[in-house]
């Protein structure tokens, strides 16, 4: 089938540390993959993304790589901040050209000073 | 920037109200589409539309209508509301084709549902 699985939250980790938060999809072909977050009380806001196979997304210090042979787009940050907490949403593009997306369960993060 | 606005942040019905949530955007975007939110399950799509007049069920549609007059706006209809509809709504836009602006969806900040 066409999905996108993220690891379970929360996450819970001091100001400082590493994150990864793993993401794994399954498709046929090889959809754009995008990484959303979402701060309390707001909307989606896309964080990053990657439209092919070796392409590495990066923005506020978050990366992610587009792994095709893993199908897996895991989210890191070399050291996260208290403003990071949020929830995030792996998602990848739909089939066809309808612009659809299929996101993850999303994964709480809470960064603790 | 694009801007997507959702006409309430907070709305509280009552069952069998009709609901209407609406959503705008600001960038000539053809595609748009209604989401709902809820713990453990993510983003579920509930319709888009890829052009004014048309529409397309999403994964879960049931209880739900749409309507996209203008090309700027796309609403989201509650013929009869229910409890179990009470929900985050989220309303988000997108161009045409596989560019990379093209390719990403722009979300409205929400509108949060509650029904008694």
């Amino acid at each position: 089938g066409n999905s996108v699985t993220q690891m379970e939250g929360p996450v819970t980790l001091s100001e400082e540390a590493f994150l990864t938060i793993n993401c794994t999809y399954t498709a046929t072909g090889y959809p754009s993959l995008f990484w959303y977050v979402q701060y309390p009380g707001e909307g989606l806001q896309l964080l990053l993304k990657a439209t092919k196979a070796d392409d590495k997304g990066s923005n506020k210090g978050f990366e992610a790589t587009y792994r095709k042979e893993t199908t897996s787009f895991h989210l890191e940050k070399g050291s996260v901040q208290v403003s990071d907490s949020a929830v995030y949403f792996c998602a990848r593009g739909g089939s066809g050209n309808t612009g659809k997306l299929i996101f993850g369960q999303g994964t709480t993060l809470q960064v603790k000073p | 920037d694009v801007k997507v606005t959702q006409s309430s942040r907070y709305l509280v019905k009552r069952t069998g109200e009709k609901v209407f949530l609406e959503c705008v955007q600001d960038m000539d975007h053809e595609n748009m589409f209604w989401y709902r939110q809820d713990p453990g399950l993510g983003l579920r799509l509930i319709y888009f539309s890829y052009d004014v007049k048309m529409k397309e069920k999403g994964d879960i549609p049931e209880g739900y209508s749409v309507s996209r007059e203008k090309k700027e706006r796309f609403s989201l209809i509650l013929e009869s509301a229910s409890t179990n509809q009470t929900s985050m709504y989220l309303c988000a836009s997108k161009g045409q084709g596989r560019g990379w602006d093209t390719d990403t969806q722009y979300f409205g900040p929400g509108t949060r549902l509650t029904v008694l």
